[in-house]
């Protein structure tokens, strides 16, 4: 159980572009998701935390107009990088929060994107 | 300020032997002490985690040890093998819904 998957596993896009990542809690209900992104060697980066029906709130530093968030269901959280540059390239990993057990966080298997 | 500090960065250890990693951490409101395991490439995977009313906490060959005063817990591999080669992060929680991570651990388990 507890099984967190996301989608797509890794993405190309070219500069300019927009790409979205899925994040789905796949035998559980998670009104809270959250979203990292992580360099490599590096540790996990929170970017926002996205609440199920409501507004992300996103962590300091982060541009909330380039990485939108959508918690449009229980187990679905979207997070779309608009218009991507280069730096935009990361590792971006989803975890979602178990309501019905004590509260752990499972992750994804994380996005690998590429912004050429 | 850093909230937790994970020692040691990287660790190599003969197979067979013992693994410790430690986390310090200064917010007295955490209440939930995890550690996760990743392999490259890979996301995070819950190992074990520990509530502060109990000082150890033990799962087949990984072990939890909290020193609430000391504000430490430990992470402990016994009998570590080669496929235990990865990186560990303690991310401890409290108050808010959000895990502090430490900077992480590599470890290395030579055959």
């Amino acid at each position: 159980g507890a099984v967190v998957s996301q989608h797509p596993s890794w993405v190309i896009c070219k500069s300019g572009t927009s790409v979205k990542i899925e994040c789905r809690s796949l035998d559980f209900q998670a009104t809270t998701m959250f979203w990292y992104r992580q360099f490599p060697k590096q540790s996990l980066m929170l970017m926002a935390t996205s609440n199920e029906g409501s507004k992300a709130t996103y962590e300091q530093g982060v541009e909330k107009d380039k990485f939108l968030i959508n918690h449009a269901s229980l187990t679905l959280s979207t997070l779309t990088v608009t218009s991507a540059h280069p730096e935009d390239s990361s590792f971006y990993i989803c975890s979602a929060r178990d309501l019905a057990g004590v509260g752990e966080q499972y992750f994804g298997p994380g996005t690998r994107l590429t912004v050429t | 300020q850093q909230q937790v500090k994970q020692s040691p960065q990287s660790l190599i250890v003969q197979k067979g032997g013992i693994s410790i990693i430690n986390c310090a951490y200064e917010n007295t409101a955490f209440d939930y002490f995890p550690w996760y395991q990743q392999f490259p490439g890979k996301g995070p995977a819950l190992l074990i985690a520990i509530r502060p009313d109990v000082s150890e906490k033990k799962e087949g060959r990984f072990t939890i040890s909290f020193n609430k005063s000391a504000k430490q817990f430990s992470l402990h591999i016994m009998d570590s093998q080669p496929g235990d080669s990865a990186t560990y992060f303690c991310a401890p929680q409290g108050g808010s819904e959000k895990l502090v991570f430490g900077k992480g651990t590599k470890l290395t388990v030579n055959p």
